[in-house]
Protein backbone atom coordinates (compact mmCIF):
# COMPACT_ATOMS: atom_id res chain seq x y z
CA UNK A 1 0.00 0.00 0.00
CA UNK A 2 1.02 3.51 0.00
CA UNK A 3 2.12 3.68 -3.73
CA UNK A 4 3.11 7.10 -5.42
CA UNK A 5 3.92 7.56 -9.13
CA UNK A 6 5.85 10.03 -10.74
CA UNK A 7 5.82 10.52 -14.44
CA UNK A 8 7.88 11.00 -16.57
CA UNK A 9 11.17 9.36 -14.75
CA UNK A 10 13.45 11.76 -17.20
CA UNK A 11 12.98 14.08 -19.69
CA UNK A 12 15.34 16.67 -21.50
CA UNK A 13 13.55 19.87 -22.86
CA UNK A 14 15.00 22.95 -24.21
CA UNK A 15 15.68 26.39 -22.64
CA UNK A 16 12.64 28.43 -22.61
CA UNK A 17 10.37 25.62 -23.21
CA UNK A 18 8.00 24.35 -20.19
CA UNK A 19 7.95 20.76 -18.75
CA UNK A 20 5.38 19.43 -16.39
CA UNK A 21 5.90 16.25 -13.78
CA UNK A 22 3.15 14.15 -12.22
CA UNK A 23 2.48 12.49 -9.47
CA UNK A 24 0.12 10.47 -8.26
CA UNK A 25 -0.95 8.92 -5.44
CA UNK A 26 -2.15 5.36 -6.52
CA UNK A 27 -4.27 3.62 -3.83
CA UNK A 28 -4.77 6.48 -1.38
CA UNK A 29 -6.30 9.75 -0.94
CA UNK A 30 -3.43 12.11 -0.35
CA UNK A 31 -4.43 15.33 1.40
CA UNK A 32 -1.13 16.73 1.44
CA UNK A 33 1.70 16.94 -1.82
CA UNK A 34 5.25 17.85 -1.40
CA UNK A 35 7.62 18.55 -4.28
CA UNK A 36 11.31 18.10 -3.60
CA UNK A 37 14.54 19.21 -5.99
CA UNK A 38 17.90 17.71 -5.49
CA UNK A 39 21.01 18.70 -6.56
CA UNK A 40 24.32 16.32 -6.82
CA UNK A 41 25.32 15.59 -3.36
CA UNK A 42 22.85 17.45 -1.70
CA UNK A 43 20.09 16.92 0.63
CA UNK A 44 16.02 16.71 -0.79
CA UNK A 45 15.26 20.12 -0.39
CA UNK A 46 11.70 21.18 0.12
CA UNK A 47 10.26 23.34 -2.48
CA UNK A 48 6.60 23.60 -1.90
CA UNK A 49 3.70 22.37 -0.03
CA UNK A 50 0.05 21.94 -1.56
CA UNK A 51 -3.16 20.49 -0.24
CA UNK A 52 -5.47 19.75 -2.28
CA UNK A 53 -7.70 22.56 -3.80
CA UNK A 54 -5.67 25.62 -2.42
CA UNK A 55 -2.73 27.30 -3.46
CA UNK A 56 0.45 25.95 -2.82
CA UNK A 57 2.72 26.69 -0.47
CA UNK A 58 6.41 27.26 -1.38
CA UNK A 59 9.84 27.67 0.30
CA UNK A 60 11.50 30.82 0.32
CA UNK A 61 13.65 31.36 -2.65
CA UNK A 62 11.23 29.27 -5.01
CA UNK A 63 9.75 31.21 -7.42
CA UNK A 64 6.04 30.21 -7.61
CA UNK A 65 5.19 31.77 -11.11
CA UNK A 66 8.50 29.54 -12.20
CA UNK A 67 7.38 26.37 -10.71
CA UNK A 68 3.93 25.84 -11.00
CA UNK A 69 2.02 23.69 -8.64
CA UNK A 70 -1.30 22.60 -8.94
CA UNK A 71 -3.23 19.60 -6.74
CA UNK A 72 -6.61 19.40 -8.31
CA UNK A 73 -7.46 15.57 -7.38
CA UNK A 74 -6.57 13.60 -4.07
CA UNK A 75 -4.58 11.81 -6.05
CA UNK A 76 -2.56 14.08 -8.39
CA UNK A 77 -0.17 17.12 -8.08
CA UNK A 78 1.53 18.28 -11.00
CA UNK A 79 4.85 20.71 -10.96
CA UNK A 80 5.08 22.74 -14.18
CA UNK A 81 8.65 24.63 -14.61
CA UNK A 82 7.98 27.32 -16.81
CA UNK A 83 10.35 28.66 -19.68
CA UNK A 84 12.90 26.19 -18.18
CA UNK A 85 17.06 27.19 -17.70
CA UNK A 86 19.49 24.51 -17.68
CA UNK A 87 19.97 25.71 -14.10
CA UNK A 88 16.42 24.52 -13.55
CA UNK A 89 18.20 20.87 -14.48
CA UNK A 90 17.86 18.51 -11.33
CA UNK A 91 16.00 15.83 -10.01
CA UNK A 92 12.53 16.59 -8.31
CA UNK A 93 11.11 14.31 -6.36
CA UNK A 94 7.31 14.49 -4.98
CA UNK A 95 5.72 12.96 -1.59
CA UNK A 96 2.20 12.33 -0.37
CA UNK A 97 1.02 12.41 3.34
CA UNK A 98 -2.47 10.84 4.02
CA UNK A 99 -4.33 11.25 7.35
CA UNK A 100 -1.37 10.44 9.37
CA UNK A 101 0.62 13.73 9.98
CA UNK A 102 3.96 12.84 9.45
CA UNK A 103 3.94 9.64 7.02
CA UNK A 104 5.41 10.76 3.65
CA UNK A 105 5.36 8.07 0.83
CA UNK A 106 7.65 9.29 -1.96
CA UNK A 107 7.69 8.81 -5.66
CA UNK A 108 10.67 7.49 -8.12
CA UNK A 109 11.47 11.32 -9.12
CA UNK A 110 12.37 13.07 -12.27
CA UNK A 111 15.62 13.81 -13.84
CA UNK A 112 14.71 17.04 -15.42
CA UNK A 113 17.78 17.90 -17.76
CA UNK A 114 17.23 21.39 -19.92
CA UNK A 115 19.55 21.95 -22.73
CA UNK B 1 17.87 27.35 9.75
CA UNK B 2 17.40 23.84 10.51
CA UNK B 3 20.32 21.59 9.51
CA UNK B 4 20.22 18.01 9.70
CA UNK B 5 23.51 16.42 9.26
CA UNK B 6 24.33 12.59 8.60
CA UNK B 7 27.57 10.89 8.50
CA UNK B 8 29.38 8.77 7.43
CA UNK B 9 28.35 10.41 3.65
CA UNK B 10 29.58 7.08 2.35
CA UNK B 11 30.48 3.72 3.39
CA UNK B 12 32.10 0.66 1.89
CA UNK B 13 31.79 -2.32 4.00
CA UNK B 14 32.03 -6.62 3.09
CA UNK B 15 28.85 -8.82 3.16
CA UNK B 16 29.01 -9.43 6.69
CA UNK B 17 29.54 -6.42 8.63
CA UNK B 18 27.66 -5.11 11.02
CA UNK B 19 27.75 -1.20 10.65
CA UNK B 20 26.06 2.23 11.68
CA UNK B 21 25.57 5.76 10.78
CA UNK B 22 24.43 8.84 12.33
CA UNK B 23 21.92 11.79 11.76
CA UNK B 24 22.37 14.45 13.92
CA UNK B 25 19.36 17.42 14.39
CA UNK B 26 18.25 20.14 16.25
CA UNK B 27 17.61 19.32 19.96
CA UNK B 28 14.44 21.90 20.18
CA UNK B 29 10.78 21.87 18.98
CA UNK B 30 11.49 17.97 18.13
CA UNK B 31 8.27 16.07 16.59
CA UNK B 32 9.51 13.17 14.54
CA UNK B 33 12.48 11.55 13.00
CA UNK B 34 12.03 9.50 10.02
CA UNK B 35 14.99 7.34 8.30
CA UNK B 36 14.57 6.54 4.66
CA UNK B 37 16.04 3.85 2.83
CA UNK B 38 16.61 5.32 -1.43
CA UNK B 39 17.89 2.53 -3.68
CA UNK B 40 19.10 3.72 -7.14
CA UNK B 41 15.84 4.34 -9.45
CA UNK B 42 13.44 3.49 -6.65
CA UNK B 43 11.33 5.51 -4.32
CA UNK B 44 12.30 6.45 -1.12
CA UNK B 45 10.95 3.88 1.36
CA UNK B 46 10.20 4.57 4.92
CA UNK B 47 12.17 2.62 7.71
CA UNK B 48 11.46 4.07 10.43
CA UNK B 49 9.16 7.04 12.40
CA UNK B 50 10.40 7.64 15.78
CA UNK B 51 8.90 10.14 18.29
CA UNK B 52 10.46 9.32 21.84
CA UNK B 53 13.61 9.71 23.60
CA UNK B 54 15.18 6.59 23.85
CA UNK B 55 12.93 4.96 21.01
CA UNK B 56 14.70 1.66 19.74
CA UNK B 57 12.75 0.16 16.18
CA UNK B 58 13.75 -2.35 14.30
CA UNK B 59 13.34 -4.21 11.44
CA UNK B 60 14.56 -7.44 10.71
CA UNK B 61 18.49 -6.61 10.62
CA UNK B 62 18.24 -3.06 10.78
CA UNK B 63 17.22 -1.52 14.02
CA UNK B 64 17.78 2.56 14.68
CA UNK B 65 17.69 4.06 18.25
CA UNK B 66 16.90 7.80 19.48
CA UNK B 67 18.36 10.50 21.79
CA UNK B 68 16.46 14.12 21.16
CA UNK B 69 17.93 15.58 24.02
CA UNK B 70 20.91 15.60 22.65
CA UNK B 71 19.85 15.29 18.94
CA UNK B 72 21.25 12.17 17.35
CA UNK B 73 19.98 8.99 15.68
CA UNK B 74 21.64 6.08 15.48
CA UNK B 75 20.90 3.66 12.31
CA UNK B 76 21.80 0.13 12.74
CA UNK B 77 22.29 -2.80 10.16
CA UNK B 78 23.64 -6.58 11.71
CA UNK B 79 25.32 -8.63 9.07
CA UNK B 80 25.22 -6.71 6.08
CA UNK B 81 23.99 -7.68 2.76
CA UNK B 82 24.57 -6.57 -0.32
CA UNK B 83 20.70 -5.95 -0.91
CA UNK B 84 21.29 -3.61 1.79
CA UNK B 85 23.38 -1.18 -0.72
CA UNK B 86 21.22 1.67 -0.62
CA UNK B 87 21.33 5.39 0.13
CA UNK B 88 20.15 6.15 3.73
CA UNK B 89 18.21 9.16 4.73
CA UNK B 90 17.09 10.82 7.59
CA UNK B 91 14.56 13.95 8.37
CA UNK B 92 13.53 15.74 10.92
CA UNK B 93 10.04 16.86 11.59
CA UNK B 94 9.52 19.75 13.98
CA UNK B 95 5.83 19.48 14.51
CA UNK B 96 4.73 21.69 12.14
CA UNK B 97 0.87 22.21 10.81
CA UNK B 98 1.85 20.76 7.32
CA UNK B 99 4.51 18.43 8.58
CA UNK B 100 7.20 19.28 6.39
CA UNK B 101 10.52 17.19 6.45
CA UNK B 102 14.11 18.52 6.66
CA UNK B 103 16.19 16.05 5.13
CA UNK B 104 20.19 15.23 5.92
CA UNK B 105 22.02 14.46 2.63
CA UNK B 106 22.29 10.93 3.36
CA UNK B 107 24.48 8.05 3.75
CA UNK B 108 25.33 5.55 1.12
CA UNK B 109 26.36 2.51 2.00
CA UNK B 110 27.82 0.01 -0.34
CA UNK B 111 28.30 -3.57 0.73
CA UNK B 112 30.79 -5.68 -1.41
CA UNK B 113 29.61 -9.73 -1.86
Amino acid sequence: GAVVSQHPSWVICKSGTSVKIECRSLDFQATTMFWYRQFPKQSLMLMATSNEGSKATYEQGVEKDKFLINHASLTLSTLTVTSAHPEDSSFYICSARTGHRYEQYFGPGTRLTVT
Amino acid sequence: ILNVEQSPQSLHVQEGDSTNFTCSFPSSNFYALHWYRWETAKSPEALFVMTLNGDEKKKGRISATLNTKEGYSYLYIKGSQPEDSATYLCAFGDGGSQGNLIFGKGTKLSVKP
